[in-house]
């Protein structure tokens, strides 16, 4: 079975700040690797996805994460954040199955605060 | 784009009694997955579905039982309900082999007085 672990379950920072929001998973095959966003009171939305091939990924909203294999890890970055990123972010893997029905196992999540 | 369709969107039941919660995937899409997320909690995969078969089981109740149709909609039945299972419950789906990220629906928040 898989476990991700999120290192930072509260940060706070100010508009333009950069971000950095750790994600390490266990599981000793292939996995593929989300980042979701809930915003206040709203469903999961797929910030950015790896599956193969190269491992710095880029997504919506100026978002990326880095899957480094060695470290189990896959961190997500913002060069400049905004008042809007004010959300709470998970990370996600399921096992690589080549079809596609696994449920995804996620972390606690981290509650970003952006202040203006 | 058309996305997950849930209902319903808030739902009101007594302990003891049942519930049951249904999902429309995206179009063309012929996975569906059901996830519990409590208060302040991250979402706990509950089942999933890939053409009307039990694809993947997680952590779902033995009081809870799914199953997807024909038409690749999915119902959630849950019965002799607890305090405990207040929570949003969400529905994905996704496109069987050629695209396994999963795409949320918004949501049905479920409170048990």
């Amino acid at each position: 079975a898989q476990s991700v672990s999120q290192h930072n379950h509260h940060v706070i920072l100010s508009e333009a700040a950069s971000l950095e929001l750790g994600c390490n998973y266990s599981y000793g095959g292939t996995v593929n690797l989300f980042w979701y966003v809930q915003y206040p009171g709203q469903h999961l939305q797929l910030l950015l996805k790896y599956f193969s091939g190269d491992p710095l990924v880029k997504g919506i909203k100026g978002f990326e994460a880095e899957f480094i294999k060695s470290k189990f890890s896959f961190n997500l970055r913002k060069p400049s954040v905004q008042w809007s990123d004010t959300a709470e972010y998970f990370c996600a893997v399921n096992a690589r199955s080549g079809g596609g029905a696994d449920g995804l196992t996620f972390g606690k999540g981290t509650h970003l605060i952006i202040q203006p | 784009a058309a996305g997950v369709i849930q209902s319903p969107r808030h739902l009101i039941k007594e302990k003891r009694e049942t519930a049951t919660l249904k999902c429309y995937p995206i179009p063309r899409h012929d996975t569906v997955y059901w996830y519990q997320q409590g208060p302040g909690q991250d979402p706990q995969f509950l089942i999933s579905f890939y053409e009307k078969m039990q694809s993947d089981k997680g952590s779902i109740p033995d009081r809870f039982s799914a199953q997807q149709f024909s038409d690749y909609h999915s119902e959630l039945n849950m019965s002799s309900l607890e305090l405990g299972d207040s929570a949003l419950y969400f529905c994905a789906s996704s496109p069987y082999g050629t695209d396994e990220t999963q795409y949320f629906g918004p949501g049905t928040r479920l409170l048990v007085l």
